[in-house]
């Protein structure tokens, strides 16, 4: 358990309303994640962040938007949410990016998020 | 790019019986292979994983044996309990076809344990 929090736990919005999602992590881990679950799709990225105020795009970023200001929190933004984006969101945190070594990511317990 | 092929389930299976659940990669390199599981209503938690070819990954008795030959990373179990029932995902990372730094995940597969 590396001690990451994800909040809201559930949300249930309309669509064209803007919605941010938090996670919150308290192992110091430089890298973070946000990826979203959905059916049929198992987990995709979304965005990551590889240090404070840097972050980078995954598979599937399009209408979402990430931020960093402060080493243990990650914000997920949609600017105007869509019915497409109702999912399950899960943060993971890693301590030095999965590209420089074996470690594993560690999971948050996921928001569900629907939009109406 | 990477990816993850892994069965769909749902996979039903009478308690105590043999359990593999098949997954196969696309990679270039040597990629990191993972097992996780996801039992209802939480998120991820890491079951094994192996980290170069012919490593075998073991945890509470399951097992997989990274395979370069053919690719596969299957999931194995020799008597499956109801507790056992759950998503399992199968995933890579690494490897050396650059790009985003993150998990590639299979899509999942539902195993269901009847007593």
């Amino acid at each position: 358990d590396a001690g990451i929090t994800q909040s809201p736990r559930h949300k249930v919005t309309e669509t064209g309303t803007p919605v941010t999602l938090r996670c919150h992590q308290t192992e110091n881990h430089r890298y973070m994640y946000w990826y979203r679950q959905d059916p049929g799709h198992g987990l995709r990225l979304i965005h990551y962040s590889y240090g404070v105020k840097d972050t980078d795009k995954g598979e599937v970023s399009d209408g979402y938007s990430v931020s960093r200001s402060k080493t243990e929190d990650f914000l997920l933004t949609l600017e105007s949410a869509t019915s497409s984006q109702t999912s399950v969101y899960f943060c993971a945190t890693h301590p030095r990016g999965l590209r420089a070594g074996t470690d594993t990511q560690y999971f948050g317990p996921g928001t569900r998020l629907t939009v109406l | 790019g990477n990816s993850v092929t892994q069965m769909e389930g749902p996979v039903t299976l009478s308690e105590e019986a043999f359990l593999t659940i098949n997954c196969t990669y696309t990679a270039t390199g040597y990629p990191s292979l993972f097992w996780y599981v996801q039992y209802p209503g939480e998120g991820l938690q890491l079951l094994l994983k192996a980290t170069k070819a012919d490593d075998k990954g073991s945890n509470k008795g399951f097992e997989a044996t990274y395979r370069k030959e053919t690719t596969s990373f299957h999931l194995e179990k020799g008597s499956v309990q109801v507790s056992d029932s759950a998503v399992y995902f199968c995933a890579l990372s690494g490897g050396s076809g650059g790009g985003a730094d993150g998990l590639t995940f299979g899509k999942g597969t539902h195993l269901i344990i009847q007593p």
